[in-house]
């Protein structure tokens, strides 16, 4: 059964802390991509990469970072978590040839 | 501004009656339209696309609906059954392979 596997279901962290959200996928899939999932405001795409050591910014990188230097792994990285970094955030991966996403299942961070 | 609109936060539908979803979109450029389901604690899953070329895509009890003039999609879901009672997205894409979703709305289906 193909997968997308965050490492995290949970994590709570204090302000100002440097947070890693990770992401592995099985698939050998090109695209992966970082969500983050906000009542309301649905899904917001933070960052995406297309390629090995390649990254995008979405529609709102700001706070944030990402990392991959393996097709199969991508990286989120929070440099100085804040309050408003309180949310669901969700990893996906894709084919270049298109298509659907596969969604992992999300990491719930509680920033206090 | 929000490209891909759910202007319903939730629906209520009987079980066995017919469940329809609406989306509307702004971007004119938008050429392949995507439904995903999402249950609690789960990450979403694909449900159903349409290319902009077709007004109509459908699969066992789920049919997607494309009105490009009016730049409106909808989801049908029929018969309705408690099991579909989840989240659901709207999102389009713009060639390429980003994605744009909108905020989801909440089925409830009654037994």
């Amino acid at each position: 059964d193909v997968k997308v596997t965050q490492s995290s279901r949970y994590l709570v962290k204090r302000t100002g802390e440097k947070v890693f959200l990770e992401c592995v996928q099985d698939m050998d899939h090109e695209n992966m991509f970082w969500y983050r999932q906000d009542p309301g405001l649905g899904l917001r795409l933070i960052y995406f990469s297309y390629d090995v050591k390649m990254k995008e910014k979405g529609d709102i990188p700001e706070g944030y970072s990402v990392s991959r230097e393996k097709k199969e792994r991508f990286s989120l990285i929070l440099e100085s978590a804040s309050t408003n970094q309180t949310s669901m955030y969700l990893c996906a991966s894709s084919p270049s040839t298109g298509g659907g996403y596969t969604f992992g299942s999300g990491t719930r961070l509680t920033v206090v | 501004d929000q490209q891909v609109k759910q202007n319903s936060p939730s629906l209520s539908v009987q079980e066995g009656r017919i469940s329809i979803l609406n989306c509307d979109y702004t971007n004119s450029m938008f050429d392949y339209f995507l439904w995903y389901k999402k249950y609690p604690a789960e990450g979403p899953t694909f449900l159903i696309s349409i290319s902009s070329i077709k007004d109509k895509n459908e699969d066992g009890r789920f049919t997607v609906f494309l009105n490009k003039s009016a730049k409106h999609l909808s989801l049908h879901i029929v018969p309705s059954q408690p099991g579909d009672s989840a989240v659901y997205f709207c999102a389009a894409k713009a060639g390429g392979f980003k994605t744009i979703f909108g905020a989801g709305t909440r089925l409830f289906v009654k037994a």
